[in-house]
Formats: C-alpha cells, structure tokens, sequence
C-alpha cells in the first residue's frame, strides 16, 4: 500500500538552530500538504505544494517539493519555542488523504 | 478558525458501555475523516465518507462504526468499548478529495477504564 515515511522521528534542537524534516513516498504524488500539531493539539494546514521543485517560503519556514514528486523537505530557519510540536506531510491516496508518521520538534530554550 | 467541532472533549468511561463521539461542521464539505492518534504518534484513519449515505473502512482496522445521514453530521460510535480504545479521535473534513486543505476538529480523548 501507499507509505509516505518521515525523518527523523524525533528532533531536539537549541533554540535558535535549524531544523528540517523529510518526507518520502513509495508513489509519485500530485501534491503534497503539510501540518502542524501542537502538544495537545489538533493538526493544523500549513502549505500545499503542488507542481515538480516547487519551493514555496512562509516567514522563517521553507518547503519543497522534489523533482520527482515523491519527497519533500521543511525547513524552519532559527527555531523558536513557539516552533515546537509535530510536524506532518500528508499525500493524496486513492480514495482520502493520508499522513505521513511524523516528526516530533523539541525546541530548548 | 475551521468550523468542524467535536463533543466531548475528553470521555472517562467503563468497560463494555456503547458511546458515540460526534463530529459537526458547517462548512458544507462532502469529504469527512476520522482519524485515531495516540499521543504524539501517527495519524491512522479509521474511517471516511464521500458524502451523505456513503461511509467506508481506513487504513487502520477499528472496532468502531460511523454513520453520515446528514452532511454536516459524521458520528463515530462504539457498540462495547475496551481499555485498548483509549485514544485520541480526530475528526476532519475537506472539500475536495486530497486537494484542499483538511480541516481537524479539536478531538476527543477517550479513556476506557
């Protein structure tokens, strides 16, 4: 069946450091969206990226999306406390959406 | 702020008793989702539905049932619940199929004890 895979699991970074996770799926996708989930909280839309090496900016986050289609990366930019939470890409199956295993970002002051 | 809400928030609750969590948006989206989470892990789905009268399985195996008899209503209920319910449940909705942003509502934490 479909994997989208992320890494790494887990992220402990200083505050102040970059941080960057990665997304693969075994299939080409037509798009790939990201969320954010607080501790405690309930997954949040950040971007979708939809055309081959697309690279789209918000703030100090930056995503892209691979030639090929089946990867992608984040990239948050001297990360801040308020960065922390679990970050996950999502792809389109055949009939939902389904989501990538995650990768959780502590941020230490 | 979505307009897709969840109740209850959190449910503490015996063995084998049946509830029913429930999901409600005002969005007018067709697609709605449900997603079972324990904490800090993946999202697994557990069940979705097209539109109205239209429910199918997840991914993820799920004791559960959902019924989708209104739009905007997409219930998800346990007949016997069991310690290896407790969980977070997610609900989400979209408007197109996996190309528009979905919406989560705030989630509800069982505890079966």
């Amino acid at each position: 069946g479909q994997q989208v895979m992320q890494i790494p699991q887990y992220q402990h970074v200083q505050e102040g450091e970059d941080f960057t996770t990665y997304c693969n799926s075994s299939t080409t996708l037509s798009n790939i969206q990201w969320y954010k989930q607080r501790p405690g909280g309930h997954p949040v839309f950040l971007i979708q990226l939809v055309k081959s090496g697309e690279v789209k900016k918000q703030k100090r986050l930056t995503f892209q999306f691979g030639e090929a289609k089946k990867n992608s990366s984040l990239h948050i930019t001297a990360t801040q406390t308020t960065d922390v939470g679990t970050y996950f890409c999502a792809g389109p199956g055949a009939n939902n959406l389904f989501f990538g295993t995650g990768t959780r970002l502590t941020v230490i002051p | 702020e979505a307009d897709i809400y969840q109740t209850p928030r959190y449910l503490v609750i015996g063995t084998g008793k049946k509830i029913t969590l429930e999901c409600s948006q005002t969005m007018g989206h067709d697609k709605m989702y449900w997603y079972q989470q324990d904490p800090g892990m993946e999202l697994h789905l557990i069940h979705y539905s097209y539109g109205v009268n239209s429910t199918e399985k997840g991914d993820l195996s799920s004791e559960s049932t959902v019924s989708r008899i209104r739009t905007e209503h997409f219930p998800l209920t346990l007949e016997s619940a069991r310690p290896s319910h407790t969980s977070q449940y997610l609900c989400a909705s979209s408007e197109g199929w996996a190309n528009t942003e979905a919406f989560f509502g705030q989630g509800t934490r069982l505890t079966v004890v």
